[in-house]
């Protein structure tokens, strides 16, 4: 299986300051149909998880364009530009380009 | 709108079984792969089992394989979740989510399954 390793496990952050989360995969995610399957999912306490991005940078409707997705291969980057209070939460990366899908472990973002 | 409403999750001894359900409504089930995914509380996500939208292809995670059964009942848009042996290690709370071009896009809000004696 896919290995997905998130850094960091905690980021405390100041409201209005940004937020970078880091996801590596332990193969290559690019499917062969030409698309990368990275989403990043947020969870906020209490709460199930939230699709949130999809292959690697497509932000679903109603997410705030304050959060970024990027990367390629096996390196993928979570962005927040100016993190609010409701951005407190945890936060997964997932693979869906190799069966099984694999998460990482989660990060929690919370405020400093 | 979109909902999964999954139940069935209690508190069982090591060994017993449980089986839970999810209902759907606000999309096509018979058309949607499924999956149900576990969490255990303050920990990580696992994904669990997958179904395809026809009944078949069933699949499962090996710590799970042989003793859980996924099935579904697109006349009922029902998955379920077929549980046996239950272990310690399997307390957590189970989602009930939909397969969506290599991602999930819809989740329940879990039932919660604890192991112990």
């Amino acid at each position: 299986d896919v290995v997905m390793t998130q850094t960091p496990l905690s980021s405390p952050v100041s409201l209005g300051q940004p937020a970078s989360i880091s996801c590596r995969s332990s193969q290559g995610l690019l499917h062969r149909d030409g698309n990368t399957y990275l989403s990043w999912f947020q969870q906020r306490p209490g709460q199930p998880p939230r699709l949130i991005i999809k292959r690697v940078s497509n932000r679903l409707s109603g997410v705030p364009d304050r959060f970024i997705g990027s990367g390629a291969g096996t390196d993928f980057t979570l962005k927040i530009s100016t993190v609010e209070a409701e951005d407190v939460g945890l936060y997964y990366c997932m693979q869906g380009t190799k069966f099984p899908y694999t998460f990482g472990q989660g990060t929690m973002l919370e405020i400093k | 709108e979109v909902q999964l409403v999954e139940s069935g999750g209690d508190l069982v001894q090591p060994g017993g079984s449980l089986r839970l359900s999810c209902v759907v409504s606000g999309f096509d089930f018979s058309t949607s792969w499924m999956h149900w995914v576990r969490q255990v509380p303050g920990k990580g996500l696992m994904w669990v089992s997958r179904i395809k939208n026809d009944d078949s292809g069933a699949s499962y995670a090996d710590s799970v394989r042989g003793r859980f059964t996924i099935s579904r009942d697109n006349a009922k848009n029902t998955l379920y979740l077929q549980m046996n042996s239950l272990r310690a290690d399997d307390t957590a709370v189970y989602y009930c989510v939909r397969d969506f071009y290599f991602t999930i896009d819809y989740w329940g809000r879990g039932t919660l399954v604890t192991v112990s004696s």
